[in-house]
């Protein structure tokens, strides 16, 4: 079955911190999706990717194939932050996202 | 605005009424998909469409049916309201269904089934 998995379920930062979010998946996701969901509800595609690193401001994401596990990093860390952060892999015999159960954050000023 | 708009953003219904949860796109995009949310768990897919007069069902089908007889639109019919059914609803698209493109989300349909 293919499945995505988070860590940490919840994190508490302090303003400025590096943060790092977790993503493992199984066989058969061919791409990750990070997305971001704010407080408010809506929800943001932040990267895609099959390979390697991508930057966009002060979020990195990273993804290792090999080991099957992808990271996005925070640097600099902002109140402005605090969302749902939720990896979805592409894959599956219907070619679809599977999500990951996201990722609480909190940044404190 | 470019993107996806959904409508209602909040709903109640009585435990066996229907309901139709609109979804449309102005982005031309081929690929549309629903999604419930539910505390504690990812987004699951419900129906998804490749293109117009094409659907396809997801992970969680059951009580939902849906169409698509424009590119524009991919609206989710709720046939028979259960309080399972109780969830916020997303509908995104995609350009292609592909690993690579991204998807845009609608804000989001709260449903209330009493």
């Amino acid at each position: 079955k293919n499945e995505v998995e988070q860590s940490p379920q919840n994190l508490t930062a302090q303003e400025g911190e590096f943060i790092t979010i977790n993503c493992s998946y199984s066989v058969g996701i061919s791409a990750l999706h990070w997305l971001q969901q704010h407080p408010g509800g809506g929800i943001v595609s932040l990267f895609m990717l099959s390979s390697g690193k991508k930057k966009h401001g002060r979020l990195i994401a990273t993804i290792n194939i090999q080991e099957k596990h992808s990271s996005l990093h925070i640097t600099a860390s902002h109140p402005r932050d605090s969302a749902v952060y939720i990896c979805a892999g592409y894959g599956g015999s219907q070619g679809n996202l599977i999500f990951g159960k996201g990722t609480k954050l909190s940044v404190k000023p | 605005n470019a993107g996806v708009t959904q409508t209602p953003k909040f709903q109640v219904l009585k435990t066996g009424q229907s309901m139709t949860l609109q979804c449309a796109q102005d982005m031309n995009h081929e690929y549309m998909s629903w999604y419930r949310q539910d505390p504690g768990m990812g987004l699951r897919l419900i129906h998804y469409s490749v293109g117009a007069g094409i659907t396809d069902q997801g992970e969680v089908p059951n009580g939902y049916n849906v169409s698509r007889s424009t590119t524009e639109d991919f609206p989710l019919r709720l046939l028979s309201a259960a309080p399972s059914q109780t969830s916020v609803y997303f509908c995104a698209s995609s350009v292609f269904q592909g690993p690579l493109y991204g998807y845009t989300f609608g804000s989001g349909t709260r449903l209330t089934v009493v």
